[in-house]
């Protein structure tokens, strides 16, 4: 199957930094990737939907100037974490759409653990 | 609207017996099913998909599951239960004529631990 990094696997910042996470889609383009949010032992939350070329399209309660999106490429979505806090502590997984076939696809990357101290 | 059930928050089982994960969906039209798995700070792997076709399906490390369109369900088993396979599992459901894959929704997960 089509493969998803995210990079970083693992940060640790200081409160009030900015954290940077990146997804890519290695081996095909995707002018849609999503982010999500997963809490110990629970279900992923969609935080948001990262289109290629616009801005990023925000879920409900999920704020935009704290979680900025940026789609530049048909191959990179980055999510960055403005002066985080310990509440942002959480791992965030990205998935980016592939469009061939019939129906489609969501690839996953293998998450990034934030931990802000 | 979708929605997706995974009644059991845990499953235990012993090496060698038979897995069983419970999913039942709720979507308007035909749906997009989905098995998925996390390990410990790792993202999804996929496991198996149901688009149309027959009703069992098989996957990935010698999981299959089930379609029952009169149940909605789309239960996940394994005939013999390995201890590598204890992890989280999640059931997604996404209706085929939803355009937004912003739209699969994911259950609450299920975690199984197999005992040795």
């Amino acid at each position: 199957g089509a493969v998803v990094s995210q990079h970083p696997s693992w940060v640790i910042c200081k409160s009030g930094t900015s954290v940077k996470i990146e997804c890519r889609s290695l081996d095909f383009q995707a002018t849609t990737m999503f982010w999500y949010r997963q809490f110990p032992k629970q279900s992923l939350m969609l935080m948001a939907t990262s289109n290629e070329g616009s801005k990023a399209t925000y879920e409900q309660g999920v704020e935009k100037d704290k979680f900025l999106i940026n789609h530049a490429s048909l191959t990179l979505s980055t999510l960055t974490v403005t002066s985080a806090h310990p509440e942002d502590s959480s791992f965030y997984i990205c998935s980016a759409l592939w469009t061939g076939g019939n129906t489609g696809e969501l690839f996953f990357g293998e998450g990034s653990r934030l931990t802000v101290l | 609207a979708q929605s997706v059930a995974q009644p059991e928050d845990q499953v235990n089982v012993a090496e060698g017996n038979p897995l069983t994960v419970k999913c039942t969906y709720s979507v308007s039209g035909n749906p997009y099913l989905f098995w998925y798995v996390q390990y410990p700070n790792r993202g999804l792997q996929f496991l198996l998909k149901y688009i149309t076709g027959d009703n069992l399906v098989k996957g990935s490390y010698g999981f299959e599951a089930e379609f029952n369109k009169s149940q909605t369900s789309f239960h996940l088993k394994k005939p013999s239960a390995l201890v590598s396979d204890s992890a989280l599992y999640f059931c997604a459901v996404k209706g085929l004529t939803t355009d937004s894959w912003g739209k699969l929704q994911f259950g609450a997960g299920t975690q199984v631990v197999v005992t040795p």
